[in-house]
């Protein structure tokens, strides 16, 4: 497997933007993280799924955040309007959820600044 | 709510030394315990994972042991190496198996 892949690894956009982020998790694995890691806050987890529910939303900043996981391969990350204060990396991980053995695997990031 | 706090935030030593590496957590309640090693710019790389039944766990010159009734875990880094410099990070997974992370130890291995 390719393991957690996330695109694109680098996005510049300009303030009120929309912002898309986009995480194919390890086929198999079904529970889904998006975190975001900036240096002052260190690694923040945004958003959790299961089984392609959203569990756990507190950790979404605000209503300019949301996240969908239509099916088992893909999920996304929105921002709308987009602020520099989002500027930061925002890794997807995935795992196996439902087991006492659950090593989360990362992908590789976004990241993103908004000027 | 879980915390975590990685001592020390950095670190900097010659090639050779034996490292030790802190992890405390405020929740016992843990499924597990991973971890990681991050590089400059890039995305986090899975090290370790301590079941909560587990003491220890051993992967080549890495060895990281948990002690879940007083929250701490340790990672320790034997002969290190210049390759072994990057950020380590701990995550002790809770309710629902989500990692909760420290803010990591900073490592310098210099020649």
């Amino acid at each position: 497997d390719a393991g957690v892949i996330q695109s694109p690894r680098h996005e510049v956009t300009e303030m009120g933007q929309e912002v898309t982020l986009r995480c194919k998790p390890i086929s198999g694995h079904n529970s889904l993280f998006w975190y975001r890691q900036t240096m002052m806050r260190g690694l923040e987890l945004l958003i959790y799924f299961n089984n392609n529910v959203p569990i756990d939303d507190s950790g979404m900043p605000e209503d300019r955040f949301s996240a969908k996981m239509p099916n088992a391969s893909f999920s996304t990350l929105k921002i709308q309007p987009s602020e520099p204060r989002d500027s930061a990396v925002y890794f997807c991980a995935s795992t196996v959820g439902d087991r006492e053995y659950t090593e989360a695997f990362f992908g590789q990031g976004t990241r993103l600044t908004v000027v | 709510k879980q915390e975590v706090t990685q001592i020390p935030a950095a670190l900097s030593v010659p090639e050779g030394e034996n490292l030790v590496l802190n992890c405390s957590f405020t929740d016992s309640a843990i499924y597990n315990l991973q971890w990681f090693r991050q590089d400059p710019g890039k995305g986090l790389t899975s090290l370790l994972l301590i079941q909560s039944s587990q003491r220890e766990q051993t992967s080549g010159r890495l060895n990281a042991s948990l002690d879940k009734s007083s929250g701490r875990s340790t990672l320790y880094i034997a002969a290190s190496q210049p390759g072994d410099s990057a950020t380590y990070l701990c995550a002790p997974e809770g309710g629902s198996y989500i990692p909760t992370f420290g803010r990591g130890t900073s490592l310098i291995v210099h020649p």
